[in-house]
């Protein structure tokens, strides 16, 4: 069972540039999310999706997109990269919003994202 | 604003000795609390959950949890540490009201020595 899958793995970008990270589960999870890891402070949510074609901002939105054309995927757009972004990105999803509040989430492996 | 606090950055103890990570939390409702961990360079995996019921939780890998309202507290134990649990601890929290959004302790890190 593959689970959910992030990739890239590791990233480097310079200011300015843009990139999407990817994610995609194969468990049809009706909820995913995007979570940003850094140092001291926790996980913070970013943005999160209920069902294919609904998406919704979290704690820090800023600088960052996201569509759910299909179930599966859950793509994370950075659109001008900045310094401030460098961190480690999580993706979760879970088996329904239900789920999701109830907080049992299944993550993927994270992709460490750096931003010169 | 919902918010968890966890005192401790790191924890060490020995192998076969109990293992407490602590947790407090603020809320304006009622809480939903969570324990999840993280091995390195791994996504984080949930251990268990409080959501109603008795305080004493338990979950995954001989883990439990004891909720204790009047303490605003949910520490994670288990009896007898072993080396395999090394690893980082979140707490995390729901304010009922506040739909999706899990606030995450800044994470304690558990070393247990042979």
């Amino acid at each position: 069972n593959a689970g959910v899958t992030q990739t890239p793995k590791f990233q480097v970008l310079k200011t300015g540039q843009s990139m999407t990270l990817q994610c995609a589960q194969d468990m049809n999870h009706e909820y995913m999310s995007w979570y940003r890891q850094d140092p001291g402070m926790g996980l913070r949510l970013i943005h999160y999706s209920v069902g294919a074609g609904i998406t919704d901002q979290g704690e820090v939105p800023n600088g960052y997109n996201v569509s759910r054309s299909t179930t599966e995927d859950f793509p994370l757009r950075l659109l001008s990269a900045a310094p401030s972004q460098t961190s480690v990105y999580f993706c979760a999803s879970s088996y329904s919003r239900f789920y999701a509040n109830t907080g049992e989430l299944f993550f993927g492996e994270g992709s460490r994202l750096t931003v010169l | 604003a919902q918010s968890v606090a966890q005192p401790e950055d790191q924890v060490n103890v020995a192998e076969g000795n109990p293992l407490t990570v602590k947790c407090t939390y603020s809320v304006s409702g009622n809480p939903y609390l969570f324990w999840y961990v993280q091995y390195p360079n791994r996504g984080l995996q949930f251990l268990l959950k409080y959501i109603t019921g008795d305080n004493l939780v338990k979950g995954s890998y001989g883990f439990e949890a004891e909720f204790n309202k009047s303490q605003t507290s949910f520490h994670l134990k288990k009896p007898s540490a072993l080396v395999s649990d090394s690893a980082l601890y979140f707490c995390a929290v729901r304010d009922v009201p506040n739909d999706y959004k899990l606030s995450f302790g800044a994470g304690t890190t558990v070393t247990v020595r042979a």
